[in-house]
């Protein structure tokens, strides 16, 4: 059982704003920033987003991310269908001094 | 460009010790600014964050296989390694070397292909 929790799916048509979260508790999101990342079938994970709602050069800014006290939340606008993939939440946990992921969200673009 | 590679065996059998290595090129393990992880995914599951390693020597490992795991690197060739002993079918997985980038925040900016490793007999 993962130490991040969320959802396991979510789901949106082509052009919608859909927005996935990620909870957690003070020792990891409380206390550090979150990361975000897609894994589209069949392929290693990409970075979406790092230190909670900054994107690294090359992802489109229809991905954003943000953090309020030990929940976190990724948001895809204008959803296309190569969005389809699982999303992952990461962030440092300072009990267990080691990275923590969510179980992974799987988004279904209708 | 960096890139990651995984290598190593396919298959192991239960009881006996796992081991890959990572290989980086283009960039310098030694230049002391990133980590450099180790992340395995079994089928149809999510991403297990298994260990890190720093040019320094520094490690740290996930706590629930701590027991069985070593991670080392060479700088020389440009390459981190690691080893799962007494493995089970549980530890069959898809493994990913990845390279935590301190200009990013430590995430994991870049990743191998993956090493799919099946322990079986």
């Amino acid at each position: 059982q993962s130490v991040l929790t969320h959802p396991p799916s979510a789901s949106g048509t082509p052009g919608q704003k859909v927005t996935v979260s990620c909870s957690g508790s003070r020792s990891n999101i409380g206390s550090g920033s979150v990361r975000w990342y897609q894994q589209l079938p069949g392929t290693a994970p990409r970075l979406l987003i790092y230190n909670n709602d900054q994107r690294p050069s090359g992802v489109p800014d229809r991905f954003s991310g943000s953090k309020s006290g030990t929940s976190a939340s990724l948001a895809i606008s204008g959803l296309q269908s190569d969005d389809e993939a699982d999303y992952y939440c990461a962030v440092w946990d300072n009990s267990l001094n080691g990275w923590v992921f969510g179980g992974g969200i799987r988004l279904t673009v209708l | 460009q960096v890139q990651l590679q995984e290598s190593g065996p396919g298959l192991v059998k239960p009881s006996q010790t796992l081991s890959l290595t990572c290989t980086v090129s283009g960039d310098s393990i030694k230049s002391g600014g990133h980590y450099w992880s180790w992340i395995r995914q079994p089928a149809g599951k999510g991403l297990e964050w298994i260990g890190r390693i720093h040019s320094s020597g520094s490690i740290n490992y996930n706590p629930s296989l701590k027991s069985r795991v070593t991670m080392s690197v060479d700088t020389s060739k440009s390459q981190f390694s690691l080893k799962v002993t007494s493995v089970t079918a549980a530890d069959t997985a898809v493994y990913y070397c990845a390279r935590e980038n301190r200009d990013s925040d430590y995430a994991f900016d870049c990743w191998g292909q993956g090493n799919l490793v099946t322990v079986s007999s």
